[in-house]
């Protein structure tokens, strides 16, 4: 089975920063990766589709690129309400891997 | 609007089997993919398995294998995760989401906590 890599596993920047976090998956997967946010309490909330596609209403700051084995999530300027965990997921076979997540925090 | 409502919250003996439903309404329910997720306490996320409510096709997590089953009712747009031998290390939040084949989970049910204890 493909594995799903995340790093860091934990970040602390601050209000304004630029934040990157990576997925690395251990074969190829085109860009069929979504990368979610998920709060406290709350239901993980879809982020980006297909490497790059920003979901509806999904503020523009955050953005996702790469292809392949490659990945990142970016924030261009962290805001307070961006304090959570997020996850990659890959979707090019039936089996949808999460990586094991990176909690971010200001 | 789409909404996805599980079943309730649930205790269950080491041994035993679960049975957790998702009622999805607000959109065409044979579309689109139906997921199963859990989530420990204090862990991440680890999807489960998926069905595709049209054929009734699933696949399941190899960590799952032989252990969960996925099943679909069309009639009442209800999709089940069925865990069987539970131990104290399935107590957790099990989640169902939807999806397309091509743009990741986009709504999720409000979860279910199913704790497993003697």
């Amino acid at each position: 089975d493909i594995q799903m890599t995340q790093s860091p596993s934990s970040l602390s920047a601050s209000l304004g920063d630029r934040v990157t976090i990576t997925c690395r998956a251990s074969q190829g997967i085109s860009n069929y990766l979504a990368w979610y946010q998920q709060k406290p309490g709350e239901v993980p909330k879809l982020l980006i589709y297909t490497a790059s596609t920003l979901q509806i209403g999904v503020p523009s700051r955050f953005s996702g690129s790469g292809s392949g084995t490659d990945f990142t999530l970016t924030i261009s300027s962290l805001q307070p309400e961006d304090v959570a965990t997020y996850y990659c997921q890959k979707y090019d076979s039936a089996l949808w891997t999460f990586g094991q997540g990176t909690k971010v925090e200001i | 609007q789409v909404q996805l409502v599980q079943s309730g919250a649930e205790v269950k003996k080491p041994g035993a089997s679960i049975k957790v439903s998702c009622k999805a309404s607000g959109y065409t329910f044979t579309s689109y993919y139906a997921h199963w997720v859990r989530q420990a306490p204090g862990q991440g996320l680890e999807w489960m398995g998926i069905i595709d409510p049209s054929g009734g096709g699933t696949s399941y997590a190899q960590n799952f294998q032989g252990r969960v089953t996925i099943t679909r009712d069309t009639s009442t747009r209800t999709v089940y995760m069925e865990l069987n031998r539970l131990t104290s290390e399935d107590t957790a939040v099990y989640f169902c989401a939807r999806s397309t084949a091509t743009t990741g989970t986009d709504y999720w049910g409000q979860g279910t906590l199913v704790t497993v204890s003697s």
